[in-house]
């Protein structure tokens, strides 16, 4: 099992432009999420998902876009990136019943 | 008020020492607790879950207070290896599984 990747590791942006963070899980998992963390601080979330077809927001929302088409997908997309949105982007998933989060590597992403 | 509130550290400790880091919460509703490890530019992984009767795991230690919202990690006899940011994870919705995290806090073990 690879568990949970994510794509791409690092990405830098201008100003204005978009694009989409992908997160894959192998593990079967129901609940997915994403957060973000900035420099010494901890994960916040952004946006969770229970379930294909289901997305809910979370603490930071603004700004982003998710989807989750696939069960096994979680899409994070940022439609208009800002200096504010530079970040390490990591997923997670999660099994129902369980109270493990397993994470994947991390998206750096920056924003000029 | 931080919903998840860690000792700021950093702490510096030589090997061999005992470690103890601190955590509140502050929403007495919350369900489940967890101490997580993350290495330098790496992902969070997790160290333990937190119960009431307190839980041990070889050199550490994690207990829950949840009349004072309080739970805290004990760390004996400290290795190099031990040298992370350790977070406080906190949920308040067993059901859809999401978490509060710690802003953390750095243990770097010293020869």
């Amino acid at each position: 099992n690879a568990g949970v990747t994510q794509t791409p590791k690092f990405r830098v942006l201008k100003t204005g432009q978009s694009m989409t963070l992908l997160c894959a899980q192998d593990m079967n998992h129901e609940y997915m999420y994403w957060y973000r963390q900035d420099p010494g601080m901890g994960l916040r979330l952004i946006h969770y998902s229970v379930g294909e077809g289901t997305t809910a927001k979370g603490e930071v929302p603004d700004g982003y876009n998710v989807s989750r088409l696939k069960k096994q997908n979680f899409l994070l997309g940022l439609e208009s990136a800002a200096p504010s949105q530079t970040s390490v982007y990591f997923c997670a998933s999660l099994a129902g019943g369980s109270r493990e989060q397993y994470f994947g590597p991390g998206t750096r992403l920056t924003v000029t | 008020r931080k919903e998840v509130e860690q000792d700021p550290g950093p702490f510096n400790v030589p090997e061999g020492a005992t470690v103890a880091f601190n955590c509140t919460y502050s929403n007495s509703a919350s369900q489940s607790f967890f101490w997580y490890r993350q290495d330098c530019r790496k992902e969070p992984k997790l160290l333990m879950s937190v119960y009431s009767s307190g839980n041990e795991d070889g050199r550490f230690t994690a207990q829950l207070n949840r009349a004072s919202q309080y739970i805290s990690l004990l760390i004996r006899d400290s290795k190099l290896s031990d040298s992370a940011t350790y977070l406080c994870v906190v949920n308040f919705n067993t059901n859809a599984g999401k978490s509060t995290f710690g802003d953390g806090t750095t243990l770097t073990v010293k020869p």
